[in-house]
C-alpha cells in the first residue's frame, strides 16, 4: 500500500532563517507531487506541483521553492523566511494526469516563523 | 482563475440535526470531490462526483453535483459529534487541458456538532 511522510512535524524557526520541508511517498512509482499552505481551518492554496524528476511547476510567486530529487522524494525550501511563511504545509500526491484522481495528503507540518 | 465558494463557513449544530454546506462557482469543472480534515491532520477524501447531476450517498452523507457542473453540495442526515471537523470541496479543471491532477479548493466549512 501507498503511505507519504512529512517531516518534521512542527518546526519554529525565526525570521530570515532557512527552510527545508520534506516529503517522500512509498509504494508507488512517477506519483505527481504537490505542495500546499493551509491558513488555520481554512482551504488550501497549491504551492507548487511536479509531475517527475526535476519537473516544478510554481502556482504562486512567493518566498519558496521546491525540488524533486527523486521520483518520490519533494522538498520545499527557503533562503529566508518570512512571518508570512508560517502556516500549516501539506505535501500529496496522486496518479495520472486527470483531474479527478484523488490526492493523497501526507500528515503535515505545522511551520511558525518568529 | 477558477474560484469556489463554499458556504457556510462555520456550522454549529446539536446531534442528530441536519445540515447542508454548499459550493459554488461560476466556472465548470470536470470534477468535484469532497474531503474532511481534522486538525492536525491531512485531508481525507470522502467523495468524487464527475457526471453533471450525479448523486453519491455514503452512509449518512449525500453528495451531488450540480446539471451544470458548476456547483455541489453535502449533505448529512442526523448528524454525529464525530462528523466534526473542516470539510473541503475540489474541483478539477474543465477537460480539454492538460490539468496535471489539480484541484482548486474551496475556503472550507468549520463543521461542529454538539452532543
Amino acid at each position: 500500500s501507498q503511505t507519504i511522510h512529512q517531516w518534521p512535524a512542527t518546526l519554529v524557526q525565526p525570521v530570515g532563517s532557512p527552510l527545508s520541508l520534506e516529503c517522500t511517498v512509498e509504494g508507488t512509482s512517477n506519483p505527481n507531487l504537490y505542495w500546499y499552505r493551509q491558513a488555520a481551518g481554512r482551504g488550501l492554496q497549491l504551492l507548487f506541483y511536479s509531475v517527475g524528476i526535476g519537473q516544478i511547476s510554481s502556482e504562486v510567486p512567493q518566498n519558496l521553492s521546491a525540488s524533486r530529487p527523486q521520483d518520490r522524494q519533494f522538498i520545499l525550501s527557503s533562503k529566508k523566511l518570512l512571518l508570512s511563511d508560517s502556516g500549516f504545509y501539506l505535501c500529496a500526491w496522486s496518479e495520472g494526469l486527470v483531474s479527478y484522481n484523488e490526492q493523497f495528503f501526507g500528515p503535515g507540518t505545522r511551520l511558525t516563523v518568529l | 482563475t477558477q474560484l469556489l465558494e463554499q458556504s457556510p463557513q462555520f456550522l454549529s449544530i446539536q446531534e442528530g440535526e441536519n445540515l447542508t454546506v454548499y459550493c459554488n462557482s461560476s466556472s465548470v469543472f470536470s470534477s468535484l470531490q469532497w474531503y474532511r480534515q481534522e486538525p492536525g491532520e491531512g485531508p481525507v477524501l470522502l467523495v468524487t462526483v464527475v457526471t453533471g447531476g450525479e448523486v453519491k450517498k455514503l452512509k449518512r452523507l449525500t453528495f451531488q453535483f450540480g446539471d451544470a457542473r458548476k456547483d455541489s453540495s453535502l449533505h448529512i442526515t442526523a448528524a454525529q459529534p464525530g462528523d466534526t471537523g473542516l470539510y473541503l470541496c475540489a474541483g478539477g479543471p474543465k477537460a480539454g487541458g492538460t490539468s496535471y491532477g489539480k484541484l482548486t479548493f474551496g475556503q472550507g466549512t468549520i463543521l461542529t456538532v454538539h452532543p
